[in-house]
């Protein structure tokens, strides 16, 4: 079973951030937080993981919060290219499966 | 570097029949985990192999099976095929502490 919870579906406007929450409120201490997305049933891309620290790729941001039960997914000029259901999940790397949970539908709106 | 192939790309069997689905992994990478997902559904855990061994299965009925080869390349069999196995079968590889990688997947139909 999935260890986290999204809200199934955002909008957003075309140029403007998009923010994706991410509730995992059992994280255990040696937990990584990933995020993947899926654009119309293509395999599934990575786009960023965390521990502790917020990250930050030319992909987009992570801001975990300060006692890891959540997290967000920062767009930051969102493009209708971005349509996707994005996934988080929570693992402990090469030392368990990979879960999805149903993921957050995100419609970037021109 | 080549990504995760998956083969073969599409795939048509008659229920009852028995579909063997590929995957070969980014080099080096030595996990690979299957996923099933049905039209419209999201990604359901299959399998996990880890160094040639069976580290985890999903909730999935024992005619779902596979193996991991010494080049860490897989197959997964899907036996006594039903209607319901129609779906995207999607291979993912990785590398310890690494994010996986994903193939583009197998799209089974069962008729």
């Amino acid at each position: 079973d999935a260890k986290t919870t999204q809200p199934p579906s955002m909008d957003c406007a075309e140029g403007r951030a998009a923010n994706l929450p991410c509730n995992h409120s059992t994280i255990s201490g040696n937990e990584y937080v990933y995020w993947y997305r899926q654009i119309h049933s293509q395999g599934p891309q990575y786009i960023i993981h965390g521990l502790k620290n917020n990250e930050t790729n030319e992909m987009a941001s992570l801001i975990i919060t300060e006692d890891r039960k959540s997290s967000t997914l920062i767009l930051p000029h969102a493009t209708l290219r971005d349509t996707a259901v994005y996934y988080c999940i929570v693992r402990v790397p090469n030392n368990n499966d990979m879960r999805f949970g149903a993921g957050t539908r995100l419609t970037v709106k021109p | 570097e080549a990504g995760v192939t998956q083969s073969p790309t599409h795939l048509i069997k008659t229920r009852g029949q028995q579909a063997t689905l590929r995957c070969s992994p980014i080099s080096g990478h030595t996990s690979v985990y299957w996923y099933q997902q049905a039209l419209g559904l999201g990604l359901q855990f299959l399998l996990w192999y880890d160094e040639g061994e069976e580290r985890n299965r999903g909730n999935f009925p024992p005619r779902f099976s596979g193996r991991q080869f010494p080049n860490y390349s897989s197959e997964l069999n899907v036996n006594a095929l039903e209607l319901e196995d129609s779906a995207l079968y999607l291979c993912a590889s990785s590398l310890t502490v690494l994010e996986a990688f994903f193939g583009q997947g197998t799209r089974l139909t069962v008729v």
